[in-house]
């Protein structure tokens, strides 16, 4: 079955300096992988996602990810955070046609002035 | 503009008391699921639909109901509710296909409180 790790469950980063929120996945085949961030009171906005191809995705808001099959990993970075970027961060994994989307239990990042 | 909308946003009820949260989508979408978000759980999916009449049971179902009578509505009925159901609620809509359609467009969220 699928899953979705994210060790982290909180991060703390000053503003201006860089971040990297780490994803770990269980997967047989080649996974659809996604990264979600969700602000205080709001729904998941879709930062960005992989399928095939590059393994550098970028999202918006400034974010990328790599895709790495030889770690099963799909760690989230932005050079340098501004405080708006304090949210919660959901790594995802989905199969082509499957309707079941599996979610990490999300990595609060907490933005110090 | 593309958009899914939640109501209530927030609810307060009693045990008990049969409730249920509606969720509306413009985008002619097939796909809509239902998911609740708890602490340190993350978002765990209670019921999906891939379309008019066709209602599956995610990972959490107990104690919930949904119905899918037209593609634009897929409202989340709590018969009896649980204080153990208190918790936050997203619909989310998907496009058909793979690609760069695939991808779930999230409401805003309700927020339910049973007592």
């Amino acid at each position: 079955a699928q899953s979705v790790t994210q060790p982290d469950i909180h991060i703390t980063v000053s503003e201006g300096a860089s971040l990297e929120l780490r994803c770990n996945y269980s997967y047989g085949a080649t996974p659809y992988l996604f990264w979600y961030v969700q602000s205080p009171g709001q729904g998941l906005q879709l930062l960005l996602k992989y399928f095939s191809g590059d393994t550098l995705v970028q999202g918006i808001k400034g974010f990328e990810a790599e895709f790495k099959r030889s770690q099963s990993s799909f760690n989230l970075r932005k050079p340098s955070v501004h405080w708006s970027d304090a949210a919660e961060y959901f790594c995802a994994v989905g199969r082509g046609g499957s309707y079941i989307p599996t979610f990490g239990r999300g990595t609060s990042l907490i933005v110090h002035p | 503009e593309a958009q899914v909308t939640q109501n209530p946003r927030y609810l307060i009820t009693v045990t008990g008391k049969k409730l249920t949260v509606t969720c509306s989508q413009n985008m002619n979408h097939e796909y809509m699921s239902w998911y609740r978000q708890d602490p340190g759980l993350g978002l765990r999916q209670i019921y999906y639909s891939m379309n008019v009449e066709v209602t599956d049971k995610g990972d959490v179902p107990e104690g919930y109901k949904v119905s899918r009578k037209e593609k634009r509505n897929f409202p989340l009925i709590l018969e009896s509710p649980s204080p153990n159901q208190t918790s936050l609620y997203f619909c989310a809509t998907r496009g058909k296909g793979t690609g760069v359609n695939y991808g779930y467009t999230f409401g805003s969220g309700t927020r339910l409180t049973v007592v």
